[in-house]
């Protein structure tokens, strides 16, 4: 059975810090890795998705590694902001269609 | 394009009642998969609808099942409420052409069971 953690489950940095939201999993067989970002009491937001081949994706500041051999994955956020306070998930698909396995979550502040 | 759209938003019942939800994908996208998601288990996978079929399913009671029509809009109802039920529940779609798809999800409809 597939297990995600995430760690930490909590972290606050001041404005303008580079940081990274780490990711694990048990089982190295998956097809993609998702990130997501949720606002409290909102649905989630896609940021990036890499797909088991990829080693890493890039959307503005946001960059996102894989190394599946490890299980682990990465979300490195550059020069955060204020607005970036949210709670980032990641999850993982693997060989049974779209059926998604969540971590825990970290809940990011980021203070002006 | 319109996103995902979940109705209704919030729902109060008591327990032993039973509840449907409504979630209409993105145009053209043929999967919708259900969650659940409380604070003390996180997210977790209920169900997933791909062409009126349902392709995956999580592991939950059958109080919970889900139906999706030829529109690829989707329903999910629960019988025989309980208070752990309450819950927010989300929905996501995806076009579903390959494993790799990315899903999108809808806002999400709180139930609060009293």
């Amino acid at each position: 059975k597939q297990e995600v953690t995430q760690i930490p489950a909590a972290l606050s940095v001041p404005e303008g810090e580079n940081l990274v939201l780490n990711c694990s999993f048990t089982d190295s067989a998956i097809y993609n890795l998702q990130w997501f970002r949720q606002d409290p009491g909102k649905g989630l937001t896609s940021l990036l998705l890499i797909q088991s081949s990829q080693r890493e994706q890039t959307s503005g500041r946001l960059n996102a590694s894989l190394d599946k051999s490890s299980g682990r994955s990465t979300l490195y956020i550059a020069a955060s902001q204020p607005g970036d306070s949210a709670t980032y998930l990641c999850a993982v698909s693997g060989n049974a269609g779209n059926m998604l396995t969540f971590g825990g979550g970290t809940r990011l502040m980021v203070k002006p | 394009k319109a996103g995902v759209t979940q109705t209704p938003r919030y729902l109060i019942k008591t327990r032993g009642q039973q509840v449907t939800l409504s979630c209409s994908p993105i145009s053209g996208h043929r999967s919708v998969s259900w969650y659940q998601q409380t604070p003390g288990q996180g997210l977790q996978f209920l169900f997933e609808y791909f062409s009126e079929t349902q392709r995956n399913k999580g592991n939950f009671p059958g109080r919970f099942s889900g139906r999706q029509f030829s529109n690829s809009r989707s329903e999910m109802n629960v019988s025989t409420l309980e208070l752990g039920d309450s819950a927010l529940y989300l929905c996501a779609s995806s076009l579903s052409t390959q494993l790799t798809d990315t899903q999108y999800f809808g806002p999400g409809t709180r139930l609060t069971v009293l």
